[in-house]
């Protein structure tokens, strides 16, 4: 299994909604990534999880809660969003120890905010 | 400074030439080097990863890197139309997180 699955691949949320974004692999990454993609714009990094502790954190706001469960599972949990912060979000995973590699991007979910 | 800089583009190719894509980064003790591709509302694809000096090639595609001038490019051979897409360099810098250029997009026209 090569692959990194995200859910939903589309998304649709009030201002006052909680919802939550779902990742997983079967690869054996150890590290783990949110990146948050606006249209025309590259990937920007928002989480970085390695052995399933939080390693990076770019200043993202409260309203984004990641969580890691598991080496396999990545979560980021919304609540409280703004229309802008409607855009692509990707998860991703790779090799903890050897970033050589690159990253495996999954899929990821197109989020709108209304 | 942007830390990883690349031509926004289109770079426009006839099908069947060569398409020449160029990034240029910041961080000089960056150890590693990616080229993604991302077609319109899809995820990047890793295509292309390069570590040392010198020209890496796989299929229609070559990686070339040159260190000393903090320089990385992707040639396309023979392109097609089918490799119409945002090209994405991403370096592996210092603080081991993989920063992305701002892509280059690439028409290829029959």
């Amino acid at each position: 299994d090569t692959e990194v699955t995200q859910t939903p691949k589309h998304l649709v949320m009030g201002m006052t909604n909680k919802k939550s974004l779902k990742c997983e692999q079967h690869m054996g990454h150890r590290a783990m990534y949110w990146y948050k993609q606006k249209a025309k714009k590259p990937p920007e990094l928002m989480f970085v999880y390695s052995y399933e502790k939080l390693s990076i954190n770019e200043s993202v706001p409260s309203r984004f809660s990641p969580e890691c469960p598991n080496s396999s599972l990545l979560n980021l949990h919304l609540h409280a969003l703004q229309p802008e912060d409607s855009a692509l979000y990707l998860c991703a995973s790779s090799q903890a120890d050897d970033r050589g590699y690159g990253y495996t991007f999954g899929s990821g979910t197109r989020l709108t905010v209304v | 400074q942007k830390e990883v800089e690349q031509n926004s583009g289109p770079l426009s190719v006839p099908e069947g030439a060569i398409a020449s894509l160029n990034c240029t980064y910041s961080d000089r003790v960056s150890q590693s080097f990616f080229w993604y591709r991302q077609y319109s509302g899809k995820s990047p694809e890793l295509i292309m990863s390069i570590y040392s000096n010198g020209d890496k090639e796989d299929g229609r595609f070559t990686a070339q890197l040159n260190k000393a001038s903090q320089y990385v490019s992707l040639l396309i051979r023979d392109s097609q139309p089918s490799d119409s897409a945002t090209y994405l360099c991403a370096v592996n810098n210092r603080t081991d997180k993989l920063i992305f250029g701002t892509g280059t997009r690439l028409q290829v026209f029959p």
